[in-house]
């Protein structure tokens, strides 16, 4: 059975970081592209980033390029975002999804609560 | 990178059908057959229903279909049931490593 389970969110002061992880299982995490997709709350759905299988691709939405990073270590089966500068308006739930850039999401993880607010 | 638009709201007496819309351009929508469509429960992740346009994911009932025409997708739910009351999002690649997602249609089943 395939799970993705997002971990490290929380309340967080503008301009701080925070580092999201989500740990795979039930699949070859290693043949796969991973994205994260967020949900501000009450909004809908909005693409972050996407990751090739091995990690040499990354593809970003405008809003977060360069203070977001994304990563993957499959020695570990995980997937991660680094979120650097955050402001108010990067408050939502983040999803990890399996997929990449096409949008074609089979999985999704419960997600994780980032809140930034001083 | 404009959001796809959907209409806010939808609705539909049990076991009629009902077609929510989404409309790009000719950068997304129109330029691609990569269009997906999510259900989504309160509190909960979203579901893929349709990628590629018009395929189905295993266990996804055949009551769910996916088109298009031009700049805008269109997903059409057949005999409707009371469990297909949710959110409904599109999605669709728009180039340039881009992903767009619609605004999302609240779908009440009457």
């Amino acid at each position: 059975e395939v799970q993705l389970l997002e971990s490290g969110g929380g309340l967080v002061q503008p301009g701080g970081s925070l580092r999201l992880s989500c740990a795979a299982s039930g699949f070859t995490f290693s043949n796969f592209a991973m994205s994260w997709v967020r949900q501000a709350p009450g909004r809908g759905l909005e693409w972050i980033s996407s990751i090739g299988e091995s990690g040499r691709t990354t593809k970003y939405t405008d809003s977060v390029k360069g203070r977001f990073t994304i990563s993957r270590d499959n020695s570990k089966d995980t997937l991660y975002l680094q979120m650097n500068s955050l402001r108010a308006d990067d408050t939502a739930v983040y999803h990890c999804a399996l997929g990449g850039i096409f949008g074609h999401y089979d999985y999704w993880g419960q997600g994780a609560l980032v809140t930034v607010s001083s | 990178q404009s959001a796809l638009t959907q209409p806010p709201s939808a609705s539909g007496s049990p076991g009629q059908s009902v077609t929510i819309s989404c409309t790009g351009t000719s950068s997304d929508v129109g330029g691609y057959n990569y269009v997906s469509w999510y259900q989504q429960h309160p509190g909960k992740a979203p579901k893929l229903m349709i990628y590629e346009v018009n395929k189905r994911p295993s266990g996804v009932p055949d009551r769910f279909s996916g088109s298009k025409s031009g700049n805008t997708a269109s997903l059409t739910v057949s005999g409707l049931q009371a469990d297909d009351e949710a959110d409904y999002y599109c999605n669709s690649y728009a180039g340039s490593n881009n992903l767009v997602f619609g605004g999302g249609t609240k779908l009440t089943v009457l």
